[in-house]
Protein backbone atom coordinates (compact mmCIF):
# COMPACT_ATOMS: atom_id res chain seq x y z
CA UNK A 1 0.00 0.00 0.00
CA UNK A 2 2.81 2.50 -0.80
CA UNK A 3 1.56 6.27 -1.54
CA UNK A 4 4.61 6.77 -3.92
CA UNK A 5 6.85 4.45 -5.77
CA UNK A 6 9.74 5.08 -7.55
CA UNK A 7 11.86 2.15 -9.50
CA UNK A 8 14.31 1.21 -9.66
CA UNK A 9 15.41 2.38 -5.95
CA UNK A 10 19.80 2.31 -7.32
CA UNK A 11 20.73 2.72 -10.89
CA UNK A 12 24.74 2.44 -12.00
CA UNK A 13 25.36 2.55 -15.59
CA UNK A 14 28.21 4.25 -17.61
CA UNK A 15 27.95 7.40 -19.54
CA UNK A 16 26.49 8.28 -22.59
CA UNK A 17 23.60 5.32 -21.85
CA UNK A 18 20.05 6.24 -21.70
CA UNK A 19 18.41 4.68 -18.66
CA UNK A 20 14.83 5.56 -17.44
CA UNK A 21 13.40 5.84 -13.97
CA UNK A 22 9.52 5.27 -13.00
CA UNK A 23 6.89 6.63 -10.48
CA UNK A 24 3.45 5.80 -9.54
CA UNK A 25 1.00 7.23 -7.01
CA UNK A 26 -2.37 5.73 -5.37
CA UNK A 27 -2.89 8.63 -3.45
CA UNK A 28 -5.12 10.40 -6.03
CA UNK A 29 -3.57 13.24 -6.47
CA UNK A 30 -3.63 15.33 -9.37
CA UNK A 31 0.60 16.90 -9.05
CA UNK A 32 3.34 14.77 -9.45
CA UNK A 33 6.67 16.20 -9.87
CA UNK A 34 10.49 15.32 -9.75
CA UNK A 35 12.80 16.74 -7.67
CA UNK A 36 17.17 15.92 -7.59
CA UNK A 37 18.87 15.81 -4.38
CA UNK A 38 23.07 16.32 -4.88
CA UNK A 39 25.51 15.03 -2.63
CA UNK A 40 25.26 18.33 -0.90
CA UNK A 41 21.56 17.16 0.57
CA UNK A 42 20.17 20.29 -1.83
CA UNK A 43 16.87 19.92 -3.14
CA UNK A 44 15.67 21.02 -6.65
CA UNK A 45 12.49 20.76 -8.48
CA UNK A 46 13.01 19.44 -11.73
CA UNK A 47 9.40 19.21 -13.38
CA UNK A 48 6.09 19.51 -12.35
CA UNK A 49 3.07 17.91 -13.79
CA UNK A 50 -0.79 18.50 -13.44
CA UNK A 51 -2.74 16.04 -14.88
CA UNK A 52 -0.48 14.69 -17.27
CA UNK A 53 -0.07 18.34 -18.41
CA UNK A 54 3.29 19.84 -18.03
CA UNK A 55 3.25 22.90 -15.59
CA UNK A 56 6.70 23.39 -14.51
CA UNK A 57 9.86 22.95 -16.47
CA UNK A 58 13.11 24.21 -14.36
CA UNK A 59 16.10 24.72 -16.22
CA UNK A 60 16.74 21.37 -16.89
CA UNK A 61 18.68 19.65 -19.79
CA UNK A 62 16.69 18.88 -22.23
CA UNK A 63 18.24 15.06 -21.94
CA UNK A 64 16.02 14.77 -19.51
CA UNK A 65 12.34 13.97 -20.78
CA UNK A 66 9.27 13.51 -18.59
CA UNK A 67 6.70 11.40 -19.44
CA UNK A 68 2.97 11.22 -17.65
CA UNK A 69 0.82 8.26 -19.62
CA UNK A 70 -1.73 9.25 -16.70
CA UNK A 71 -2.41 11.05 -13.76
CA UNK A 72 -1.13 8.30 -11.19
CA UNK A 73 2.13 7.86 -13.47
CA UNK A 74 5.17 10.13 -14.28
CA UNK A 75 8.07 9.04 -15.49
CA UNK A 76 11.79 10.62 -16.13
CA UNK A 77 13.72 9.28 -19.17
CA UNK A 78 17.10 10.43 -19.23
CA UNK A 79 19.64 10.52 -22.57
CA UNK A 80 23.28 10.39 -22.96
CA UNK A 81 24.21 9.90 -18.98
CA UNK A 82 26.79 12.67 -17.85
CA UNK A 83 29.07 12.31 -14.66
CA UNK A 84 27.19 15.12 -13.19
CA UNK A 85 23.49 13.65 -13.67
CA UNK A 86 24.58 11.27 -10.55
CA UNK A 87 22.36 12.12 -7.52
CA UNK A 88 19.08 10.74 -5.83
CA UNK A 89 16.20 11.64 -7.96
CA UNK A 90 12.90 12.01 -6.04
CA UNK A 91 8.89 11.67 -7.44
CA UNK A 92 6.51 13.58 -5.17
CA UNK A 93 2.51 14.01 -5.40
CA UNK A 94 0.44 16.69 -4.11
CA UNK A 95 -3.50 17.26 -3.88
CA UNK A 96 -2.45 21.06 -5.17
CA UNK A 97 -2.56 22.50 -1.99
CA UNK A 98 -0.74 20.86 1.37
CA UNK A 99 2.44 18.52 2.12
CA UNK A 100 3.84 16.39 -0.70
CA UNK A 101 4.16 12.78 -0.31
CA UNK A 102 7.99 11.77 -1.33
CA UNK A 103 8.70 8.32 -2.85
CA UNK A 104 11.59 6.61 -1.59
CA UNK A 105 14.00 7.82 -3.83
CA UNK A 106 16.36 6.41 -7.11
CA UNK A 107 20.03 6.95 -6.34
CA UNK A 108 21.44 7.20 -10.06
CA UNK A 109 25.16 6.20 -10.10
CA UNK A 110 26.85 7.35 -13.62
CA UNK A 111 30.03 6.04 -13.82
CA UNK B 1 18.07 29.79 -6.95
CA UNK B 2 17.95 28.49 -3.93
CA UNK B 3 15.12 29.17 -1.58
CA UNK B 4 15.66 29.12 1.67
CA UNK B 5 18.67 29.01 4.28
CA UNK B 6 18.61 26.90 7.81
CA UNK B 7 20.41 27.28 10.48
CA UNK B 8 22.40 25.90 12.16
CA UNK B 9 24.11 23.27 9.68
CA UNK B 10 24.15 20.91 12.08
CA UNK B 11 22.99 20.69 15.58
CA UNK B 12 23.44 18.02 18.61
CA UNK B 13 21.53 17.63 21.51
CA UNK B 14 20.68 15.12 24.29
CA UNK B 15 17.43 13.24 24.20
CA UNK B 16 14.92 14.90 25.90
CA UNK B 17 16.36 18.74 25.39
CA UNK B 18 14.56 20.47 22.78
CA UNK B 19 15.65 21.14 19.52
CA UNK B 20 15.26 24.84 17.76
CA UNK B 21 15.81 25.34 13.63
CA UNK B 22 15.47 28.31 11.58
CA UNK B 23 14.59 28.95 8.22
CA UNK B 24 14.94 32.36 5.98
CA UNK B 25 13.75 32.37 2.75
CA UNK B 26 13.29 35.44 0.16
CA UNK B 27 10.05 36.12 -1.64
CA UNK B 28 6.49 36.24 -0.76
CA UNK B 29 4.96 32.83 0.03
CA UNK B 30 2.12 30.67 -0.11
CA UNK B 31 2.74 28.80 2.96
CA UNK B 32 5.96 27.09 4.40
CA UNK B 33 6.37 23.40 4.56
CA UNK B 34 8.51 21.34 6.86
CA UNK B 35 9.88 17.79 6.44
CA UNK B 36 12.39 15.11 7.81
CA UNK B 37 14.31 12.88 5.60
CA UNK B 38 15.97 10.08 7.56
CA UNK B 39 19.41 8.78 6.52
CA UNK B 40 18.65 7.02 2.74
CA UNK B 41 15.04 7.67 2.62
CA UNK B 42 12.48 9.96 1.30
CA UNK B 43 11.22 12.83 2.73
CA UNK B 44 8.54 13.25 5.19
CA UNK B 45 5.79 15.87 5.78
CA UNK B 46 5.58 16.76 8.97
CA UNK B 47 3.85 20.57 9.36
CA UNK B 48 2.16 23.23 7.30
CA UNK B 49 1.63 26.75 8.13
CA UNK B 50 0.23 28.93 5.95
CA UNK B 51 1.27 32.48 5.46
CA UNK B 52 -1.88 33.87 7.45
CA UNK B 53 -0.37 31.74 10.41
CA UNK B 54 1.85 32.41 13.02
CA UNK B 55 2.23 29.40 14.80
CA UNK B 56 1.11 26.09 14.34
CA UNK B 57 1.95 22.78 16.80
CA UNK B 58 1.34 18.97 15.88
CA UNK B 59 2.09 16.83 18.90
CA UNK B 60 5.67 17.43 19.81
CA UNK B 61 6.48 19.83 16.55
CA UNK B 62 5.84 23.86 17.37
CA UNK B 63 6.57 25.71 13.96
CA UNK B 64 6.71 29.81 14.02
CA UNK B 65 5.99 32.02 10.73
CA UNK B 66 6.91 35.64 10.62
CA UNK B 67 6.46 36.56 7.30
CA UNK B 68 7.89 40.22 7.89
CA UNK B 69 11.00 38.75 8.41
CA UNK B 70 10.42 35.90 5.71
CA UNK B 71 11.21 32.95 8.83
CA UNK B 72 10.20 30.56 10.59
CA UNK B 73 11.60 28.21 13.30
CA UNK B 74 10.82 24.63 13.89
CA UNK B 75 10.59 23.42 17.71
CA UNK B 76 10.86 19.49 18.85
CA UNK B 77 10.18 19.40 22.46
CA UNK B 78 11.50 16.71 24.59
CA UNK B 79 13.53 14.96 21.70
CA UNK B 80 13.93 11.45 20.88
CA UNK B 81 16.96 9.81 19.39
CA UNK B 82 14.36 8.20 16.71
CA UNK B 83 14.37 12.32 15.58
CA UNK B 84 17.84 11.93 14.90
CA UNK B 85 17.43 13.31 10.56
CA UNK B 86 17.71 16.28 8.58
CA UNK B 87 14.94 18.52 8.99
CA UNK B 88 14.10 20.24 5.67
CA UNK B 89 12.04 24.10 5.31
CA UNK B 90 10.54 24.47 2.09
CA UNK B 91 8.69 27.82 0.43
CA UNK B 92 5.45 26.93 -1.34
CA UNK B 93 5.86 29.92 -3.44
CA UNK B 94 2.66 29.57 -6.92
CA UNK B 95 3.97 29.30 -9.94
CA UNK B 96 0.39 30.41 -11.84
CA UNK B 97 -2.05 27.95 -10.37
CA UNK B 98 1.16 25.51 -9.65
CA UNK B 99 2.45 24.32 -5.99
CA UNK B 100 6.22 24.58 -6.43
CA UNK B 101 7.69 23.76 -3.77
CA UNK B 102 11.52 25.44 -3.34
CA UNK B 103 13.53 23.46 -0.31
CA UNK B 104 15.94 24.92 2.18
CA UNK B 105 19.53 23.75 2.65
CA UNK B 106 18.60 21.75 5.62
CA UNK B 107 19.86 20.82 9.60
CA UNK B 108 21.27 17.85 10.49
CA UNK B 109 19.91 16.78 14.21
CA UNK B 110 21.74 14.19 16.08
CA UNK B 111 19.93 13.14 19.35
CA UNK B 112 22.36 11.09 21.37
CA UNK B 113 21.35 9.30 24.81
Amino acid sequence: DTAVSQTPKYLVTQMGNDKSIKCEQNLGHDTMYWYKQDSKKFLKIMFSYNNKELIINETVPNRFSPKSPDKAHLNLHINSLELGDSAVYFCASSPGSGGYTFGSGTRLTVV
Amino acid sequence: SQQGEEDPQALSIQEGENATMNCSYKTSINNLQWYRQNSGRGLVHLILIRSNEREKHSGRLRVTLDTSKKSSSLLITASRAADTASYFCATDARAGTASKLTFGTGTRLQVTL
